[in-house]
């Protein structure tokens, strides 16, 4: 398989902060990203996208952000709460090609 | 938004017996569906593409006569685990794209599988 993670990194925040979590993706071909979050078992949720003309995204409390240079994504969660922790994974499409691949999820844990 | 159903949400069966697992788009048409399988702390790993009314894709190392796979309408594709093993164990996760082919993928709440 792809991108199959072995250990999730975990973060730890306190209520109220700020949450910054990074994804490196692997293919330079890759054209549309997304951020997933996933509760313990429950299916993906969608967070937020963003396709490769863009560097940045702005949602209700999230951003996202794209540097294709390095190949890196990043999810920000303003004022983070409890309900927020979860694990969170990025996924990338490649173009022209139908599937989603998914990277090494972080855990997001929120204290109150 | 969307909505995409699996059933059932947990199975446990013994070793050697199949199981069925569906998943279905309950409010559009899915030309497209895919099929992933989660270990414990780990991440989503592709097991097939199934587009409706053709063989599915399987992924490298994904064996399609262990893992059949069926998408014969817009709204429903199953996935049979056969002569299940203890290693089958794993998590089940559907999802399903539409016929507008936005990008954007609707996720079932998975299929929690148990071998004895």
């Amino acid at each position: 398989g792809e991108s199959v993670g072995l250990h999730l990194p975990t973060l730890s925040v306190q209520e109220g902060d700020n949450s910054i979590i990074n994804c490196a993706y692997s293919n330079s071909a890759s054209d549309y990203f997304i951020w997933y979050k996933q509760e313990s078992g429950k299916g993906p949720q969608f967070i937020i996208d963003i396709r490769s003309n863009m560097d940045k995204r702005q949602g209700q409390r999230v951003t996202v952000l794209l540097n294709k240079t390095v190949k890196h994504l990043s999810l920000q969660i303003a004022a983070t709460q409890p309900g927020d922790s979860a694990v969170y994974f990025c996924a990338e499409n490649k173009a022209g090609f139908q599937k989603l691949v998914f990277g090494t999820g972080t855990r997001l844990l929120v204290s109150p | 938004g969307a909505v995409v159903s699996q059933h059932p949400s947990w199975v446990i069966c013994k070793s050697g017996t199949s199981v069925k697992i569906e998943c279905r788009s309950l409010d559009f048409q899915a030309t497209t569906m895919f099929w992933y399988r989660q270990f414990p702390k780990q991440s989503l790993m592709l097991m097939a593409t199934s587009n409706e009314g053709s063989k599915a894709t399987y992924e490298q190392g994904v064996e399609k006569d262990k893992f059949l796979i069926n998408h014969a309408s817009l709204t429903l594709s199953t996935l049979t685990v056969t002569s299940a093993h203890p290693e089958d164990s794993s998590f089940y996760i559907c999802s399903a794209r539409g016929q507008q082919n936005t990008g954007e993928l609707f996720f079932g709440e998975g299929s929690r599988l148990t071998v004895l």
